[in-house]
């Protein structure tokens, strides 16, 4: 079992909806939490990160971790098309500043 | 704002060939990064620098080896390479002095190797 999980999907969802991105993670030490975006053959790209229990937001996305759960999700508001793209969620686990990674999750924004 | 750069961009070569990967991280990071992407997966780590010192070794085998410079740029030497080898390989970079626990990392356009 990975240490972060997620859903590989893909997710599909119309345009101007809200897309729904999770992931559970194993080290309960973890102390911080990224997510990128990656677009097929390019680099990923950091979205947001977050550290404390709660919501974070920044424009359209918005995290939330929930320490008790082991959970942490990204939230996309009024998805575009340009939004699809594979997600990596990551975190560093206890005692670690290297993140490590889930597999990501595909997202479709559909016209 | 000034990114992570790597050169070359694409790589070609042949089994059992020698390569050299070339990262320049953001001014003023400490810290660089090694991943390799196959196609499909999650980026895997492969080492780190902190300071122009290893910090920390992944999944990287024998056959590869790296260095951080005085100039902070990292170079990763790869040997005898070999099909499996083919992948996107990414350099990241990351401030860690001071910066706490948040450890944002900030990736560079990647290297696609092709190994024939």
């Amino acid at each position: 079992q990975k240490e972060v999980e997620q859903n590989s999907g893909p997710l599909s969802v119309p345009e101007g909806a809200i897309a729904s991105l999770n992931c559970t993670y194993s080290d309960r030490g973890s102390q911080s939490f990224f997510w990128y975006r990656q677009y097929s053959g390019k680099s990923p790209e950091l979205i947001m990160f977050i550290y404390s229990n709660g919501d974070k937001e920044d424009g359209r996305f918005t995290a939330q971790l929930n320490k008790a759960s082991q959970y942490v999700s990204l939230l996309i508001r009024d998805s575009q098309p340009s939004d699809s793209a594979t997600y990596l969620c990551a975190s560093t686990p206890g005692g670690s500043y290297i993140p490590t990674f889930g597999r990501g999750t595909s997202l479709i924004v559909h016209p | 704002a000034a990114g992570v750069i790597q050169s070359p961009r694409h790589l070609i070569k042949e089994k059992r060939e020698t390569a050299t990967l070339k990262c320049y991280p953001i001014p003023r990071h400490d810290t660089v990064y090694w991943y390799q992407q196959g196609p499909g997966q999650d980026p895997q780590f492969l080492i780190s620098f902190y300071e122009k010192m290893q910090s920390d070794k992944g999944s990287i085998p024998d056959r590869f080896s790296a260095q951080q410079f005085s100039d902070y740029h990292s170079e990763l030497n790869m040997s005898s390479l070999e099909l499996g080898d083919s992948a996107l390989y990414f350099c990241a970079s990351s401030r860690n002095s001071g910066s706490g626990p948040y450890n944002e990392q900030f990736f560079g356009p990647g290297t696609r190797l092709t190994v024939l």
